[in-house]
């Protein structure tokens, strides 16, 4: 059964500050892997999708890695803003899209002002 | 930007009464999702709907729960029976194809629908 760990569980970082949040899973079968962004009380923003034959993407500030083979997956923010303040969550699929998304806990991120 | 729009936002129940939670996915999308989150806990796949059947369920999504695509752009989750271990945010998403290793499985997810049970 896939799971997926997310380290550290929350981090608070001063502005301008160059950040990287962790994901593992422990079967490195997968499709792709999803970065998401969560708000408070808010639904799931897709940030970043990298398939499994892919290592990297990148979206404006943003980038991320991904090593199947270790079961690793980074998320890279550069700059970092008071807005980028919000639980990013890494999610998998492990079957094709049809059984779902496999999410981490998520690490929930400050940026201090 | 074409958005999935869930009903209610909040919804607060009895326990034992039957509730039912409403969402307009994508237009173009044909493949639906419901998701759940317990508060504090990880974002839980429920089940996903195609063609107007299940594709998939996980073995959270037991007899209590139905889904329903009554026309052509509601698609519903139903809780018969409410626990106080249902109360949540409950999560629709769709998307336009699968994943899998030929294309891309971006999922769109509406704001979430937060069940307390009391």
């Amino acid at each position: 059964k896939q799971e997926v760990t997310q380290i550290p569980a929350a981090l608070s970082v001063p502005e301008g500050e160059n950040l990287v949040l962790n994901c593992s899973f422990t079967d490195s079968a997968i499709y792709n892997l999803q970065w998401f962004r969560q708000d408070p009380g808010k639904g799931l923003t897709s940030l970043l999708l990298i398939q499994s034959s892919q290592r990297e993407q990148t979206s404006g500030r943003l980038n991320a890695s991904l090593d199947k083979s270790s079961g690793r997956s980074t998320l890279y923010i550069a700059a970092s803003q008071p807005g980028d303040s919000a639980t990013y969550l890494c999610a998998v699929d492990s079957g094709g899209g049809a059984d779902g998304l496999t999410f981490g806990k998520g690490t929930h991120l400050i940026i201090q002002p | 930007e074409p958005e999935v729009t869930q009903t209610p936002s909040h919804q607060v129940t009895q326990m034992g009464q039957e509730v039912i939670l409403r969402c307009v996915p994508i237009s173009n999308h044909l493949y639906f999702y419901w998701y759940r989150q317990i508060l504090g806990q990880k974002v839980e796949f429920l089940v996903s709907f195609y063609n107007n059947e299940i594709s998939e369920k996980s073995e959270i999504f037991d007899d209590q729960f139905s889904v329903e695509r009554p026309d052509g752009s509601n698609f519903t989750l139903k809780i018969r029976s409410t626990k106080l271990e249902d109360s949540a945010m409950y999560f629709c998403a769709s998307s336009e194809a699968l994943g899998g290793l030929s294309g891309a499985n971006v999922l769109t997810f509406g704001a979430g629908s937060r069940l307390t049970v009391l």
